[in-house]
């Protein structure tokens, strides 16, 4: 089985601040994907990332694949309430499906 | 992801009662995959489902649950003489292609509570 962690689990801070989350494996992905998840809805991709060392940018969101594409993490600059919500990453699975890491359950206050 | 549809939103069912859950997948998508989410957790991977057969269900319990995706209808998800435990929310995902070729669309879920 391929596993993910995230870390940190719980993040709160303070709106404005940089925050970075990351998720970690031991093994190897042809591709990462990040979800974001707000309370009573399913998940919504952010990203995917494929090739290792890639860096994709979604306006305040950074996200990075490792060298290695064991890992991957994501970074936001100058939180908003609006980007509370559970992040998860995503690897592709020993048959095409999609495991997910336990997420990070991000919450920023005014 | 709303094109993913999922029913019943909600749904209570008493101890040893069965529990049937629809998703109906993102038109042209033949993928379909079922997740289970506890509170203040992510998503525990189930079973994955291409039209009218099970590629992996290493996720699901072997005993009380099971899976179909027919090849006209949705996929149902079945659980069986339900127990507390079961309680959870039911989350069903569908892709065009095989999961790590593309995006998965998810539903809004379905939420079990076992009385």
């Amino acid at each position: 089985t391929q596993l993910l962690e995230q870390s940190p689990q719980f993040l709160s801070i303070q709106e404005g601040e940089n925050l970075t989350v990351y998720c970690n494996s031991s093994s190897v992905f042809s591709s990462l994907q990040w979800y974001r998840q707000e309370p009573g809805e399913g998940p919504v991709l952010l990203v995917t990332v494929v090739t290792g060392g890639e860096v994709k940018k979604l306006k305040r969101l950074t996200f990075q694949f490792g060298d290695a594409r064991k890992d991957s993490s994501l970074h936001i600059t100058a939180a908003q309430t609006g980007d509370t919500g559970l992040y998860l990453c995503a690897g592709a699975g020993n048959n095409n499906d999609m495991r997910f890491g336990a997420g990070t359950r991000l919450t920023v206050k005014p | 992801n709303a094109g993913v549809m999922q029913n019943p939103r909600h749904l209570v069912r008493r101890r040893g009662q069965e529990a049937r859950l629809r998703c109906s997948p993102m038109k042209g998508h033949s993928h379909v995959y079922w997740y289970r989410q506890l509170p203040e957790e992510g998503l525990k991977f189930m079973v994955y489902l291409q039209k009218e057969n099970i590629i992996d269900e290493s996720g699901m319990p072997k005993e009380r649950f099971s899976a179909e995706f027919p090849k006209e209808g949705p996929s149902i998800l079945r659980i069986q003489q339900v127990v507390r435990g079961d309680s959870a929310a039911y989350f069903c995902a569908s892709s065009a292609n095989r999961a790590n070729t593309g995006e998965l669309f998810f539903g809004e879920g379905s939420r079990l509570t076992v009385l």
